[in-house]
């Protein structure tokens, strides 16, 4: 059984440019979140997506867009990038779909991508 | 607007020491907390999760408690060790919210020396 797995684990981009960052669930998990870590700071949620469909969002602008695949695979897509815009960005996989959280919800965490803003 | 808070910020401890990290939430309308841990760069590996219900959970080393009414919990970690120096985070899941939504603090920076 796999964990989950982010791509890339660090990039670099400048001011204005777009960036894709790619996760694959754990094995059986249908259920995906993003978060967003500044340095010094605790995780911010961005979205969760349930069957490929956006299920929850943060206090995140539109230029934040994701995407969920039939293989639960997600990606996170950040346009018009600014410098505030450089942290980890965490995705988390759990098994439980679109109802509330019960014991059995424990998120998965991912190794991060570590993006950095010029 | 719920509120995670953390208290320390950053803690020095001799190897071998009892210690206490805190959280505090403002909202007690919660469906569970947890504590993760995470070394520098790292993602995030869950230690002990909480249900609304319940007061304490105990594994290994590490005991963490819940008092939902006054908004607090507490992560315990007996005989620390060197390889116990990470960020310790908590975090809450609102009622209402959705399962991946949690909210955390900003985390105790906990080093350990030998």
């Amino acid at each position: 059984e796999t964990g989950v797995t982010q791509s890339p684990t660090h990039l670099i981009k400048t001011r204005g440019q777009q960036v894709t960052l790619r996760c694959s669930s754990q094995s059986g998990h249908n259920t995906v979140s993003w978060y967003q870590q500044a340095l010094g700071q605790g995780p911010q949620f961005i979205f969760q997506y349930y069957r490929e469909e956006e299920n929850g969002r943060g206090n995140f602008p539109p230029r934040f867009s994701g995407l969920q695949f039939p293989n639960y695979s997600s990606e996170l897509n950040v346009n018009a990038l600014e410098l505030d815009d450089s942290a980890l960005y965490l995705c988390a996989s759990s098994p439980g779909g679109r109802g509330p959280p019960s014991g059995a919800n424990v998120l998965t965490f991912g190794a991060g991508s570590r993006l950095t803003v010029l | 607007k719920q509120e995670v808070t953390q208290i320390p910020a950053a803690l020095s401890v001799p190897e071998g020491e009892n210690l206490v990290l805190n959280c505090s939430f403002t909202d007690s309308a919660i469906y569970n907390l947890q504590w993760f841990r995470q070394d520098p760069g790292k993602g995030l590996t869950s230690l002990l999760l909480i249900q609304s219900s319940q007061r304490e959970q105990t594994s290994g080393r590490l005991n963490a408690s819940l008092d939902k009414s006054s908004g607090r919990s507490t992560l315990y970690i007996a005989a620390s060790q060197p390889g116990d120096s990470a960020t310790y985070l908590c975090a809450v899941i609102n009622v209402g919210g959705s399962q991946g939504n949690l909210i955390f603090g900003k985390g105790t920076k906990l080093s350990v020396k030998p």
